[in-house]
């Protein structure tokens, strides 16, 4: 039973515009969240962060958004750029279980030029 | 430049045999996941570590899989004997992490994953 959901597989964007990649989550324990992105032949990289005290968090072209009424969070690029063509990967944990990172199934997210 | 370490890079092998994947985490680091990717279930865990303590390998199958931390550099993922449906790309993440602290727990390191083809 997956406790963190991305029910887009794969994403596609015009270079300049924006990019929402969506997530939900089943489990209210959780209190921290990330965004990873993978390329292929590649591990996954950290993106960005947020914790449940907040609901947005930005760095850059990178926002994230989380509505814990919801369980739902987003990760919102602006403007995309063909170099964010990547898997991206939802992840969350709670911290009184040890920090155990819980991940989403990706999403696929193509940038045309 | 810190980086986790897995190897092989990619392993072919016949179904039956023994399939060895290692890892070696960031130095310092106190935690070392498992993990592997699948299409349908993205990322699942597989065994998570603390300290070099199994705190959790609930997502392996037993019969088959073990996951040990010898020392402090080295991660072992062992399956045996390995079946064609084990195919997937296996990584090792490691990270700081301090229990109980879920605001800026720490981010995970990834390496660059272990290609398991089991024909």
């Amino acid at each position: 039973d997956q406790q963190v959901k991305q029910n887009s597989p794969s994403l596609s964007v015009q270079e300049g515009r924006i990019s929402i990649l969506n997530c939900d989550y089943t489990n209210s324990m959780f209190d921290y969240f990330l965004w990873y992105k993978k390329y292929p032949a590649e591990g996954p990289t950290f993106l960005i962060s947020i914790s449940s005290i907040k609901d947005k968090n930005e760095d850059g072209r990178f926002t994230v958004f989380l509505n814990k009424s919801a369980k739902h969070l987003s990760l919102h690029i602006v403007p995309s750029q063909p170099g964010d063509s990547a898997v991206y990967f939802c992840a969350a944990s709670a911290g009184n279980n040890f920090n155990k990172f819980y991940f989403g199934s990706g999403t696929k997210l193509n940038v045309k030029p | 430049d810190a980086r986790v370490t897995q190897t092989p890079r990619h392993k072919v092998t016949e179904m039956g045999q023994e399939v060895t994947m290692r890892c070696q985490p960031i130095l310092g680091h106190n935690t070392v996941f498992w993990y592997r990717q699948t299409m349908m279930q993205g990322l699942e865990l597989l065994a998570y570590f603390r300290n070099r303590a199994p705190l959790d390998d609930s997502g392996m199958p037993k019969d088959r899989f073990s996951a040990e931390m010898p020392d402090a550099t080295l991660a072992t993922l062992k399956i045996q004997p390995s079946e064609p449906r084990d195919s997937a790309v296996y990584f090792c993440a490691s990270g700081l992490l301090q229990p109980g602290q879920g605001a800026g727990a720490g981010e995970l390191f990834f390496g660059e994953g272990s290609r398991l083809t089991v024909l």
